[in-house]
């Protein structure tokens, strides 16, 4: 079944302690995409990758690192957590995403105390 | 302006009844729009995309894009306790990007 596995699904941390949030998809797609979801705030995008080893910042990129070296996987991190980082993530594969869009994880409810 | 509005407060139709959803979007350059269905507690799920002016219909949904106006729509024909979500509309931004709006929920009532 094609799709996009994250894990884990939710996951309370406290601050400052270091965290990873993993992402893999099996449909062989180029893009890879980390978003954020926040009530009122909508769907805000962290960091995205076109390809292997390639990564740029989204519109919210503070406090998050990524990285690419398998076109499969695209693991978000959080160096030293803080509460305002407290929201629902997902993750997200496109072969062209403005071409078709977005498949999304099942995404990952994070709360940091 | 933002790049993707969506304005309006929940919806609530009677079922069977036309649901219908704007949204607006401030960079006129962009060429691909989507429409996605969200419940609660779940993902974004893809049920629509429209790249050219006009109308573009898939079973019960219709998109309806208008680029000189800078909006695109989403009609739900019929509508059914199960199309009660919420309704993401994404525009294209440069270097393949996705803009998302803030959503609008749509409420059926049986």
């Amino acid at each position: 079944e094609a799709q996009v596995t994250q894990n884990p699904r939710y996951l309370i941390t406290v601050t400052g302690k270091k965290l990873t949030v993993t992402c893999s998809q099996n449909m062989n797609h180029e893009y890879m995409s980390w978003y954020r979801q926040d009530p009122g705030l909508g769907l805000r995008q962290i960091y995205y990758s076109m390809n292997v080893e390639v990564t740029d910042k989204g519109d919210v990129p503070e406090g998050y690192k990524v990285s690419r070296k398998e076109k499969r996987n695209f693991p978000l991190i959080l160096e030293s957590p803080s509460p305002n980082q407290t929201s629902l993530y997902f993750c997200a594969s496109s072969l062209t995403p403005t071409r078709y869009g977005y498949t999304f994880g099942s995404g990952t409810r994070l709360t940091v105390v | 302006q933002k790049e993707v509005e969506q304005n309006s407060g929940p919806l609530s139709v009677p079922e069977g009844a036309i649901a219908s959803l704007n949204c607006t979007y401030s960079d006129r350059g962009s060429q691909s729009f989507f429409w996605y269905r969200q419940y609660s507690g779940k993902s974004p799920e893809l049920i629509m995309s429209i790249y050219s002016n006009g109308d573009k219909e898939d079973g019960r949904f219709t998109a309806q894009l208008n680029k000189a106006s800078q909006y695109v729509s989403l009609l739900i024909r019929d509508s059914q306790p199960s199309d009660s979500a919420t309704y993401l509309c994404a525009v294209k931004k440069g270097n393949n990007r996705l803009a998302f709006g803030k959503g609008n929920q749509v409420v059926v009532i049986p």
